[in-house]
């Protein structure tokens, strides 16, 4: 089946320093890309949407240069969190589709611990 | 995006009963998804949900979609202390997003 991978699965970081998280398409390209957070005990919340070779559309509240989001090819989409302060601290999941229609599945990463100290 | 409502939150069973767990929205959606999530995980598809009053069936788990493809059911029949984990709904809209509901954590007791 379809494969996302996702890293790093945890990271900490000090505040006010960047961090990317990776996630790539293993066995298929992705042409859209998502990206969620979830805070604890909550569910996933759609931060912003990216298909290849265009610029990400992001959710309302969601700010795009704190949240670089980059899809160059079909099987990498990259989140930078810049500037990352302790409420950034979240788990970050990303998710692939081939298709955009659930024909194609939606693929979730393993998700990325962040925590700013 | 599009509002889902999970019940219930949480849900504590003994091995053996079974469980429901319910999914609802004012909206209708292209297709409604379930999935299971680990701690530390990202989720896991259980099942998609297209036509409107489909059912299916996986194993011990039914899924249903609602007639007006605006809610949808998941029901675990003897559940079994692997079932324990966080069930996620979620609402495909026609733009391709998913809206996911709040989740319902289910544990069962051996």
């Amino acid at each position: 089946g379809a494969v996302v991978s996702q890293h790093p699965s945890r990271v900490i970081c000090k505040s006010g320093t960047s961090v990317k998280i990776e996630c790539r398409s293993l066995d298929f390209q992705a042409t859209t890309m998502f990206w969620y957070r979830q805070f604890p005990k909550q569910s996933l919340m759609l931060m912003a949407t990216s298909n290849e070779g265009s610029k990400a559309t992001y959710e309302q509240g969601v700010e795009k240069d704190k949240f670089l989001i980059n899809h160059a090819s079909l099987t990498l989409s990259t989140l930078t969190v810049t500037s990352a302060h302790p409420e950034d601290s979240s788990f970050y999941i990303c998710s692939a589709s081939g298709g955009g229609r659930s024909n194609y599945g939606y693929t979730f990463g393993s998700g990325t611990r962040l925590t700013v100290v | 995006t599009q509002l889902l409502e999970q019940s219930p939150q949480f849900l504590s069973i003994q091995e053996g009963e079974n469980l429901t767990v319910y999914c609802n929205s004012s909206s209708v959606f292209s297709s409604l998804q379930w999935y299971r999530q680990e701690p530390g995980e990202g989720p896991v598809l259980l099942v998609t949900v297209v036509t409107g009053g489909e059912v299916k069936k996986l194993k011990r788990l039914t899924f249903q979609f609602g007639d007006a493809r605006k809610d949808s059911s998941l029901h675990i029949t003897a559940a079994q202390p692997g079932d324990t984990g966080l069930y996620l709904c979620a609402g495909e809209s026609n733009d391709y997003k998913l809206s996911f509901g709040a989740g319902t954590t289910v544990t069962v007791r051996a």
